[in-house]
């Protein structure tokens, strides 16, 4: 089943915080975030597993309760660059190795 | 290496045409996976390759939809008798094979348009 996101849109100043969350109805093993800017490619920007190891962005920071079957994407003082859609990913087992569900997406807008 | 490529970005074809994309991974990466995006919506997932073996398939993907990696190297998808509700973007990612428990990101294509007629 696909994991819900919110909120589905931001839109902050330059320099402000938000947070994006990612909630799953079935148990994870990981979660994987990227963003995408209009056009181009989804880009990777980390994995939290199970455990509590993390794998990725350096500015950007997530948490993911594995109880809870959530994670929370924190992007502080947000720069122009950090505009784009913000995607959580669950894993799908597959044969010898996994693929990626998606969420709809939360879209972000850093205004100057 | 320049990343996952992906060719043609942009296709616009007749309803009832075939067309054929073709995505070239980076190229240590065994994992290749085929994904569909439309407006709105996260990636999907199709397909998924190990090396040339095609390990998954989506029920989202019909009987009009076949994908290869010949040499486990390049894969092509192809659709025949395209519908308009074909129209999408389709997305290629590869990723390395990591050891047990350990999750390796994927690296996206930046996609193929495809527009119905």
């Amino acid at each position: 089943q696909q994991p819900v996101q919110s909120p589905q849109a931001v839109i902050l100043r330059e320099g402000e915080d938000a947070v994006i969350n990612c909630s799953s109805s079935k148990a994870l093993y990981s979660v994987h975030w990227y963003r995408q800017k209009h056009g181009e490619a989804p880009v990777f920007l980390m994995i939290l597993l199970k455990g509590g190891e993390q794998k990725g962005h350096e500015k950007i920071s997530a948490s993911f309760n594995e109880k809870k079957q959530q994670s929370s994407l924190y992007l502080t003082a947000s720069q122009l660059s950090y505009s784009g859609t913000y995607f959580c990913g669950t894993e799908i087992g597959l044969n010898s190795g996994y693929a990626l569900n998606f969420g709809k997406g939360t879209s972000l807008l850093v205004t100057p | 290496d320049t990343g996952v490529s992906q060719d043609p970005r942009h296709k616009i074809t007749k309803r009832g045409q075939n067309v054929t994309f073709r995505c070239d991974p980076i190229s240590e990466h065994n994992r290749l996976y085929w994904y569909r995006q439309t407006l709105g919506q996260g990636p999907e997932f199709l397909t998924y390759f190990q090396n040339e073996a095609q390990l998954e398939k989506s029920r989202l993907l019909s009987d009009r939809f076949s994908a290869e990696r010949p040499k486990g190297s390049f894969s092509t998808l192809e659709i025949q008798r395209t519908e308009q509700g074909d129209s999408a973007m389709y997305l290629c990612a590869s990723s390395s094979r990591g050891g047990a428990g350990d999750d390796t990101e994927a690296f996206f294509g930046q996609g193929t348009r495809l527009t119905v007629v």
